[in-house]
């Protein structure tokens, strides 16, 4: 069954250093997401990606953030300098229409010390 | 802005009991509900999602209805087995595929 899959599943990084997050959506998924989840808080929406452009991105999602999509199948999370409050587990997710129902990667874990 | 709530936080029940677990949000414009379960320090596995249109959707011994007017719907687990605990995950989407997650109900069944 075709999944959403991630990488790292674990990253440390210090403070200030650029970090990359990759994934690869379902092959036939033309919707993509990066969502994210602070230990013991609830998943927050990034940002949606859409036709190679952001459809839609929260508040959380500034100018140190960008998603890029290099290549017909990876979809990537680039934090330009992290800081101590971006430690959180992000996850990818794609879907297809009709019916919009997101698939979840299994996340990557990312420390920041 | 919409916002999500699940109740009970926590729940634990013995194995074989039938079960209700409960999501509310605030904007009932919405275009559909979904339910995942999360495993400690795993991703989000879908387990069902209901169209605005719907009223209630099934797979397997899990029913999850909606009633979007007045802002709720409930996942029934019929005959609790121990591999279902887990946190279960209500999240609405309102059209721009942005879902709004709840906080989560963290389910035990005990053998």
């Amino acid at each position: 069954e075709p999944e959403v899959t991630q990488t790292p599943s674990h990253q440390v990084t210090q403070m200030g250093q650029e970090v990359i997050l990759r994934c690869v959506p379902i092959s036939n998924h033309l919707y993509f997401y990066w969502y994210r989840q602070i230990l013991g808080q609830k998943v927050e929406f990034l940002v949606s990606f859409y036709n190679n452009e952001i459809s839609e991105k929260s508040e959380i999602f500034d100018d140190q953030f960008s998603v890029e999509r290099p290549d017909g199948s990876n979809f990537t999370l680039k934090i330009r300098s992290t800081k101590l409050e971006d430690s959180a587990m992000y996850f990818c997710a794609s879907t297809g229409t009709p019916t919009y129902e997101q698939y979840f990667g299994p996340g990557t874990r990312l420390t920041v010390t | 802005k919409q916002e999500v709530t699940q109740i009970p936080a926590a729940l634990s029940v013995p194995e074989g009991e039938n079960l209700v677990l409960n999501c509310s949000f605030t904007d009932s414009a919405i275009y559909n509900l979904q339910w995942f379960r999360q495993d400690p320090g795993k991703g989000l596995t879908s387990l069902l999602l209901i169209q605005s249109s719907q009223r209630e959707q099934t797979s397997g011994r899990l029913n999850a209805s909606l009633d979007k007017s007045s802002g709720r719907s409930t996942l029934y687990i019929a005959a609790s087995q121990p591999g279902d605990s887990a946190t279960y995950l209500c999240a609405v989407d309102q059209g721009a595929q942005k879902l709004v997650f709840g906080q989560g109900t963290r389910l035990t069944i005990n053998p």
